[in-house]
């Protein structure tokens, strides 16, 4: 079976530009993350779904952050306008949450998506 | 006080070597723990569950101590592929998955 598909696998772009990150999660899972790895803060949660909705957003660092989640099978992390210290490696995370769970389950993660804002 | 904190080393070890790793997590009413396995410039794998009356996979063994608040890691007869960063993950605050900032093993033939 396929994992979770991330793209692109490496993001270069300047600052001020928008960005956009995208995730497959692995079939008939319902919960889906988003992380963010840098050397200085470690692995964060930015955001998650359950069910493709959004349940929370507190790790989203300010409003030039958004994700969406049309259906069960696709999400995006959008960064507009991009700066500098937003380049890390963005990670994306799917898991099956019984009974609505959520973040109690393993997670299985993507490849990730190494950013770079010039 | 960081919700996962674990010691981020490295720890440099010689081949076959037995070598240990701490986590301690503060929230006490966390029921899931984990350990993770990152290989440089790659994604968090999971390495394995820790379970209240702790679990053994081959050569990896994981503990739970509640009293204490703390996880541990032993990998016995370490071998030159074990060289990764280990995450400890713990069930935080709201209920979400908090990765302690990793571990870094270095084995060394």
């Amino acid at each position: 079976d396929a994992g979770v598909i991330q793209s692109p696998r490496h993001e270069v772009t300047e600052m001020g530009q928008e960005v956009t990150l995208r995730c497959k999660p692995i079939s008939g899972h319902n919960s889906l993350f988003w992380y963010r790895q840098t050397m200085m803060r470690g692995l964060e949660l930015l955001i998650y779904f359950n069910n493709n909705v959004p349940i929370d957003d507190s790790g989203m660092p300010e409003d030039r952050f958004s994700a969406k989640m049309p259906n069960a099978s696709f999400s995006t992390l959008k960064i507009q306008p991009s700066e500098p210290r937003d380049s890390a490696v963005y990670f994306c995370a799917s898991s099956f949450a019984q009974g609505g769970g959520g973040t109690t389950n393993i997670q299985y993660f993507g490849a990730g998506t190494r950013l770079s804002v010039l | 006080r960081k919700e996962v904190e674990q010691d981020p080393g490295p720890f440099n070890v010689p081949e076959g070597a037995t070598v240990a790793f701490n986590c301690t997590y503060s929230n006490s009413a966390s029921q899931s723990f984990f350990w993770y396995r990152q290989d440089c410039r790659k994604e968090p794998k999971l390495l394995m569950s820790v379970y209240s009356s702790g679990n053994e996979d081959g050569r990896f063994t994981a503990q739970l101590n509640r009293a204490s608040q703390y996880i541990s890691l032993l990998i016995r007869d370490s071998k030159l592929s074990d060289s990764a960063t280990y995450l400890c993950v713990v069930i935080g605050y709201g209920n979400k998955l908090v990765f302690g900032a990793g571990t870094i093993l270095r084995v060394k033939s």
